[in-house]
């Protein structure tokens, strides 16, 4: 079993819609929840991260992390064409587990 | 001023040749990993090493060898290159040693995309 499993898409949304992207994984020891982007041809860059159970915003992203159910969820309000990217959650053991990784496409 | 750098960028090889792959970090991080990213954009870690010490070896052939002569350098070399070795290589570092204390921020390169044909 995977210990992070994300929904690979791709999703394609119109500017300014919401984008919602989701991750489950299987070991309720995490403690620390991640969320990388992806420009194409370049390297992850932290996006945001979440220590436990709850909310956390910054500017237009917002992660949550619902711990009794094992659920990550990032969501990106107003969205921009310069938010297409691939979107990669991670849980922090001692490795760094990836989800799959999303790849969102943001039309204009 | 580049934090993670890699060398080459891109590298086209033949079946069977043996390809070396170079990382360097400027941020003064104590450990550094290599991970592959299939065709999916799955990624995945092979190696990890924390000052010069290997730390963490997933299940890599062993044609792939990496080598750290400083906590600044890590290496990758690869022997007896298949199709199936094709992918994007990245090099990352952080400050966090080998057990997890706090959030474990990975910096990384902007990789090393390896075709073999």
């Amino acid at each position: 079993q995977k210990e992070v499993e994300q929904d690979p898409g791709p999703l394609s949304v119109p500017e300014g819609a919401i984008v919602s992207l989701n991750c489950t994984y299987s070991n309720s020891a995490f403690q620390y929840f991640m969320w990388y982007r992806q420009y194409s041809r370049k390297g992850p860059e932290l996006l945001m991260y979440t220590y436990s159970s709850g909310n956390k915003e910054d500017g237009r992203f917002t992660a949550q992390v619902d711990k009794s159910s094992k659920y990550i969820s990032l969501f990106i309000r107003d969205s921009q064409p310069s938010d297409s990217a691939t979107y990669l959650c991670a849980v922090n053991d001692y490795k760094l587990s990836f989800g799959a990784g999303t790849t969102v496409t943001v039309r204009a | 001023d580049t934090a993670v750098s890699q060398t080459p960028k891109y590298l086209v090889t033949q079946m069977g040749n043996d390809k070396s792959i170079k990382c360097e970090q400027n941020l003064g991080h104590d450990t550094m990993y290599w991970y592959k990213q299939d065709s999916k954009k799955f990624l995945k870690i092979m190696f990890s090493y924390n000052n010069k010490e290997l730390i963490i070896n997933e299940t890599v052939p062993n044609r792939f060898s990496p080598k750290s002569p400083d906590k600044a350098h890590l290496n990758l070399h690869i022997n007896s290159l298949e199709l199936g070795d094709s992918a994007v290589y990245f090099c990352a570092s952080s400050q966090v040693p080998d057990r997890v204390i706090g959030a474990n921020v990975l910096t990384f390169g902007a990789g090393s995309r390896l075709t073999v044909l």
